[in-house]
């Protein structure tokens, strides 16, 4: 099956500093990547669709210029936390829709996601 | 506003039996509902879906009903087995827009 990766898997960071979290589609090109955040015992939350090329589109409530994505390449989507803070904490999540699948959300393939802890 | 909800947080089942896990929706447009299955420090996997032109999917020893009247969808697993435990999200999306709306999930244990 098709494979998505995360990098790193866990990051600590002082308040304040920036830190990236990179997604690969390692066996497919995705035109779309997804980023969702889960908070401790909810559900996980779509944050923004990056696609290839061209600007992400945030959800609502989601501070573009704060969580900075950038999707490259067919294969990578960055996440930029900028000026993290200790409520950033979370799990962060990407997924890359593999294309000419079909039109439904089956053909999502999730990373293994990040555990960002800001102190 | 959750639009989709699983209202248990965890299940145990034993072993060999039926495991139901339940989710509801309140949006109408949702079309396209499916079941993730997600193990601790893992993204989720996808486990089965179901079109809302239909009522039942079955895939193995997973099956998923719809009532759309409801607005109620549920997974059942049978028989049980011990790699079942983990945690099972449901989610919606409509018009094939790819963008999936999660419940909370519930945590699935099953006991030898």
């Amino acid at each position: 099956g098709a494979v998505v990766s995360q990098h790193p898997s866990r990051v600590i960071c002082k308040s304040g500093t920036s830190v990236k979290i990179e997604c690969r589609s390692l066996d497919f090109q995705a035109t779309t990547m997804f980023w969702y955040r889960q908070f401790p015992k909810q559900s996980l939350m779509l944050m923004a669709t990056s696609n290839e090329g061209s600007k992400a589109t945030y959800e609502q409530g989601v501070e573009k210029d704060k969580f900075l994505i950038n999707h490259a390449s067919l294969t990578l989507s960055t996440l930029t936390v900028t000026s993290a803070h200790p409520e950033d904490s979370s799990f962060y999540i990407c997924s890359a829709r593999s294309p000419g699948a079909g039109g439904f959300s089956d053909t999502q393939y999730f990373g293994p996601g990040t555990r960002l802890t800001v102190l | 506003d959750q639009q989709v909800k699983q209202n248990s947080p965890s299940l145990s089942v034993q072993e060999g039996r039926i495991s139901i896990l339940n989710c509801d929706y309140t949006n109408s447009m949702f079309d396209y509902f499916l079941w993730y299955k997600k193990y601790p420090a893992e993204g989720p996997t996808f486990l089965i879906s179901i079109s809302s032109i239909k009522d039942k999917n079955e895939d193995g020893r997973f099956t998923v009903f719809l009532n759309k009247s409801a607005k109620h969808l549920s997974l059942h697993i049978v028989p049980s087995q011990p790699g079942d435990s983990a945690v099972y999200f449901c989610a919606a999306t409509m018009g094939g827009a790819q963008k999936l709306v999660f419940g909370q999930g519930t945590r699935l244990t099953i006991n030898p």
